[in-house]
């Protein structure tokens, strides 16, 4: 059963850069059957699409971040990263990783997901 | 941008109700619809996929219809695992998109 976690610093200063990881684990990150995403929800709030990474290692990213965020896949370790540079008190919150399925139709979704890990963002 | 609008943003009900939360997408995105439910402090969990398509392990008592720009996702009969947060996806272009959510309460 595929699992996802993530991991990274609890506490980012401002103006510093958000990095997080998230391994993968009971299968291969190598498939052009899926992409690997990364989520965030700040305390109390809704789901906000960061930005997802292909196999072919196309990236999408979601336009009001897309000046600070850079995501990254590495095959060798079944691992992906997104880094969130100049982070402020607003990029406070739980960041989920998840994978991707698209079928034929071009119908997809993000499932599973990862436990989350909570990144705030204080001095 | 797709926006994505659920109604009502919160609803109590009883155990055995049966229970419909409304989203509205702002352009037509097709079938390209997905349903998670959220309990407190743990991740989403994909529900419906495709605007109707069940994943597997998920009750039958979920269900999900719709196309175009309005979609439902429907509890046939609430059952006190069912209280949570759900939330409608767009997947039919970038920026995915997220509704703001609905949280369903005990009555």
């Amino acid at each position: 059963q595929l699992q996802l976690q993530e991991s990274g610093p609890g506490l980012v200063k401002p103006s510093e850069t958000l990095s997080l990881t998230c391994t993968v684990s009971g299968g291969s990150i190598s498939s052009n059957s899926y992409y690997w995403g990364w989520i965030r929800q700040p305390p109390g709030k809704g789901l906000e699409w960061i930005g997802s990474i292909y196999y072919s290692g196309s990236t999408y990213y979601n336009p009001s971040l897309k000046s600070r965020v850079t995501i990254s896949v590495d095959t060798s370790k079944n691992k992906f990263s997104l880094k969130l540079s100049s982070v402020t008190a607003a990029d406070t919150a739980v960041y989920y990783c998840a994978r991707g399925l698209t079928l034929s139709s071009g119908y997809n979704w993000f499932d599973p997901w990862g436990q989350g890990t909570l990144v705030t963002v204080s001095s | 941008d797709i926006q994505m609008t659920q109604s009502p943003s919160s609803l109590s009900a009883s155990v055995g109700d049966r229970v419909t939360i409304t989203c509205r997408a702002s352009q037509s995105i097709s079938r390209y619809l997905n349903w998670y439910q959220q309990k407190p402090g743990k991740a989403p969990k994909l529900l419906i996929y495709a605007a109707s398509s069940l994943q597997g392990g998920v009750p039958s008592r979920f269900s999900g219809s719709g196309s175009g720009t309005d979609f439902t996702l429907t509890i046939s009969s609430l059952q006190p695992e069912d209280f949570a947060t759900y939330y409608c996806q767009q997947s039919y272009s970038t920026p995915l998109s997220f509704g703001q959510g609905t949280k369903l309460e005990i009555k």
